[in-house]
């Protein structure tokens, strides 16, 4: 595809449930970066991918929040037993392997813990 | 530890005023600095780059490692410029994570 591409757009769960959630970036970016943006809020990092190296996984919450990426493909940041505080709208970016190159961000995938 | 500062979360100012976003960043090692904008119902873009020392829109911002700061500025405002605007900052040279600050909402008064 021509952009960062993210699935579902919007995903409604009940609490405690388990949410996947989907992250194509663009081809040939090695970087992939997720964020949570609450609402009225900033962006909050979670883990960022580069390349084979192992990910930087500071900015995970709690255990609960984990993230995979294949190689240099998709990506899928899952939440389990997730609580309303985790509504948000979580943001995918990739970019190319150099500094100072621009990050290219998804539309997002809406979550709402009901 | 890198840190990004943006201390206004919302600005409002005039149409034709002048506007400035303030950004101040910590990081050890030679930052490179980003603003990235999102208009309404649109994605996260990137706005412009220190490296670039370009003009986008009628913004600019200059990277003062002095005052460690990169702040957004534009002489006259637009309606078309209220957005919300964040600052970001990523480690020179190679891939390098990607810090955001908590943004500032900017609307520009008819």
């Amino acid at each position: 595809g021509a952009g960062v591409s993210q699935s579902p757009s919007n995903k409604v769960t009940e609490k405690g449930k388990d949410v996947e959630l989907r992250c194509d970036p663009i081809s040939g970016h090695t970087a992939l970066y997720w964020y949570r943006q609450r609402l009225g809020q900033g962006l909050e990092f979670l883990i960022y991918f580069q390349g084979n190296s192992a990910p930087d996984k500071s900015g995970l919450p709690s255990d609960r929040f984990s993230a995979e990426r294949t190689g240099e493909s998709v990506s899928t940041l899952t939440i389990q037993r997730t609580q309303q505080e985790d509504s948000a709208v979580y943001l995918c970016a990739s970019s190319l392997a150099r500094g100072g190159t621009e990050a290219f961000f998804g539309q997002g995938t809406r979550l709402t813990v009901v | 530890a890198q840190r990004v500062t943006q201390p206004e979360k919302l600005l409002s100012v005039f149409k034709g005023a002048p506007v400035e976003l303030k950004c101040n960043y910590s990081y050890s090692g030679s930052p490179e600095l980003f603003w990235y904008v999102q208009y309404s119902r649109q994605r996260l873009q990137l706005l412009l780059r220190h490296i670039s020392r370009e003009s986008i829109k009628g913004f600019t911002a200059d990277l003062n490692k002095g005052e460690t700061s990169f702040h957004l500025k534009k002489p006259f405002a637009q309606e078309e410029d209220s957005a919300m605007y964040y600052c970001a900052l990523s480690g020179q040279g190679g891939a390098n994570n990607l810090f955001f600050g908590t943004g500032t909402r900017l609307t520009v008064i008819p």
